[in-house]
């Protein structure tokens, strides 16, 4: 799977819309771009994905460059509750192969101030 | 709803001690993952399994080892403990083949081998 590159850190003020920001300048045309986060002490969450067009859910929005080179994670209003590490990540998702061998890097620490 | 269910939540070892780090899934997943977690870092695959009998190497599969005799259940194994495996295990599951759906992940085992 293709590597990312993600800000170690940023930070936000509380019921401030966020912008995470995700460069995958190596991606394929099969790769979908898949969002996690983790709380503190818990384990990691899924946030969102998508392959080329825009996607919304109720946790947030995931705007993709038109060459797909890079994608930016939208937080409208951030919440104290918001505060994690983002991950980014690549899988090829039309392989066939069910297992999630998900590559996690570092990620980016989002910190909310109130 | 118990999802993901890990045992135990905090564990000290002595080098060259064994212990087995229980997972438990009530989703019925036939897909389910250990990852660990080394301080400030992202998760790294150990080992994983697409159903009961089946298992397959990740990243990281040096010093572990894993069984699935049920849909249900996945221990990890830690033969000789060794300071190097000091980290956070979190294990994980997914349906499988067809449509996409998340890892979904444990709250996570943190493992202290001195």
């Amino acid at each position: 799977d293709a590597k990312t590159t993600q800000p170690n850190s940023m930070e936000s003020n509380e019921e401030e819309p966020v912008h995470l920001p995700c460069n995958h300048s190596t991606i394929s045309g099969t790769d979908y771009i898949h969002w996690y986060r983790q709380l503190p002490s818990q384990g990691p969450e899924y946030v969102i994905h998508g392959l080329t067009s825009n996607v919304n859910n109720r946790m947030a929005s995931l705007a993709i460059a038109e060459d797909r080179k890079s994608s930016t994670l939208i937080l409208h209003r951030a919440t104290l509750r918001d505060a994690a590490v983002y991950y980014c990540i690549l899988r090829d998702d039309w392989t066939g192969e069910g297992a999630q061998k998900l590559v996690f890097g570092q990620g980016t620490r989002l910190t909310i101030n109130p | 709803n118990a999802g993901v269910t890990q045992t135990p939540k905090f564990r000290i070892l002595k080098i060259g001690q064994s212990m087995t780090l229980q997972c438990t899934q009530d989703m019925n997943h036939n897909y389910m993952y250990w990852y660990r977690q080394d301080p400030g870092m992202g998760l790294k695959l150990i080992y994983y399994s697409v159903g009961a009998g089946i298992t397959d190497k990740g990243e990281v599969p040096n010093g572990y080892n894993v069984s699935r005799s049920t849909t249900e259940d996945f221990p990890l194994r830690l033969e000789l403990a060794a300071p190097s495996q000091t980290s956070v295990y979190f294990c994980a599951s997914s349906p499988g083949q067809g449509v996409f759906s998340p890892l979904h992940f444990g709250n996570g085992t943190r493992l202290t081998v001195t």
